[in-house]
C-alpha cells in the first residue's frame, strides 16, 4: 500500500521560506502516469491546490502562488519537496502531499503537517 | 482561478437524503468530467469518495452518488447515517494542468 509522509519545521518566521519534504513508501515516485502534489488547508477552511510535480521534474503551480513556489523531486530518495518563499500568516495551514491518479483524483494522501507562520 | 462554491453547512436526520452543491465556472466544472469529492473527518486527511463526477472507488458506500449539470456538480448522500458526519470537499480539473477545490461543506447528522 502506497504511503506518503510529510516532514519539515512546524513553525516558520514571516518573510522566510517554508520547506517541506514528502517521502513516498510502498511504491516508486518514478512510476509512469502519476503526478505528485501539494495541497494545503488553513485552519477551519477548505483545501487549496498548490502544485504538482512529475518524476522528470516537470512542474505545474497554482497561478495565485506561482511566484513564490518551487517544487523539486529526488528520485534516489523517493521524495519530493515544496519551497514557499516570503511566507505570511496567511500561509499558516496543514500541508498535505498527495498522489494524483490517472483519473485526475487524489487517492493517496499523507497525514498532513501543520505549519505555523509566526515570529 | 477562484475556489469552487460550496454551502458552508448541510444537515439532515438519520435516514434522510442530503445534497451538497459545488458551483464552478465554464473553465472548470463546466468543461471537464473530472470532478472529485472528498470526505474529511476532524484531524484526518481527506478521503476520495467520488471521482470523474459520479464514479465510486472500491469500498465506498453506494449511498453516495455524484452528478453534474452545467457548471454545478452535486454530491448526494442517501440514507444518512451518523458516520457520514464530516466535511466534504469538491475538486475540479481547471485545465492547463491546474486543479481547484471548493471551500468545503460541514455535514451534520441531527
Amino acid at each position: 500500500q502506497l504511503q506518503l509522509q510529510e516532514s519539515g519545521p512546524g513553525r516558520v518566521k514571516p518573510s522566510e521560506t517554508l520547506s517541506l519534504t514528502c517521502t513516498v513508501s510502498g511504491g516508486s515516485i518514478s512510476s509512469n502516469y502519476f503526478y505528485w502534489g501539494w495541497i494545503r488547508q488553513p485552519p477551519g477552511k477548505g483545501l487549496e491546490w498548490i502544485g504538482n510535480i512529475y518524476y522528470s521534474g516537470t512542474t505545474y503551480y497554482n497561478p495565485s502562488l506561482k511566484s513564490r513556489v518551487t517544487m523539486s523531486v529526488d528520485t534516489s530518495k523517493n521524495q519530493f519537496s515544496l519551497n514557499l518563499r516570503s511566507v505570511t500568516a496567511a500561509d499558516t495551514a496543514v500541508y498535505y502531499c498527495a498522489r494524483l491518479g490517472s483519473d485526475y483524483d487524489w487517492v493517496f494522501w499523507g497525514q498532513g503537517t501543520l505549519v505555523t507562520v509566526s515570529s | 482561478q477562484s475556489a469552487l462554491t460550496q454551502p458552508a453547512s448541510v444537515s439532515g436526520s438519520p435516514g434522510q437524503s442530503i445534497t451538497i452543491s459545488c458551483t464552478g465556472t465554464s473553465s472548470d466544472v463546466g468543461s471537464y468530467n473530472f470532478v472529485s469529492w472528498y470526505q474529511q473527518h476532524p484531524g484526518k486527511a481527506p478521503k476520495l469518495m467520488i471521482y470523474e463526477g459520479s464514479k465510486r472507488p472500491l469500498g465506498v458506500s453506494n449511498r453516495l452518488s455524484g452528478s453534474k449539470s452545467g457548471n454545478t456538480a452535486s454530491l448526494t448522500i442517501s440514507g444518512l447515517q451518523a458516520e457520514d458526519e464530516a466535511d466534504y470537499h469538491c475538486c475540479s480539473y481547471a485545465g492547463s494542468n491546474t486543479w481547484v477545490f471548493g471551500g468545503g461543506t460541514r455535514v451534520t447528522v441531527l
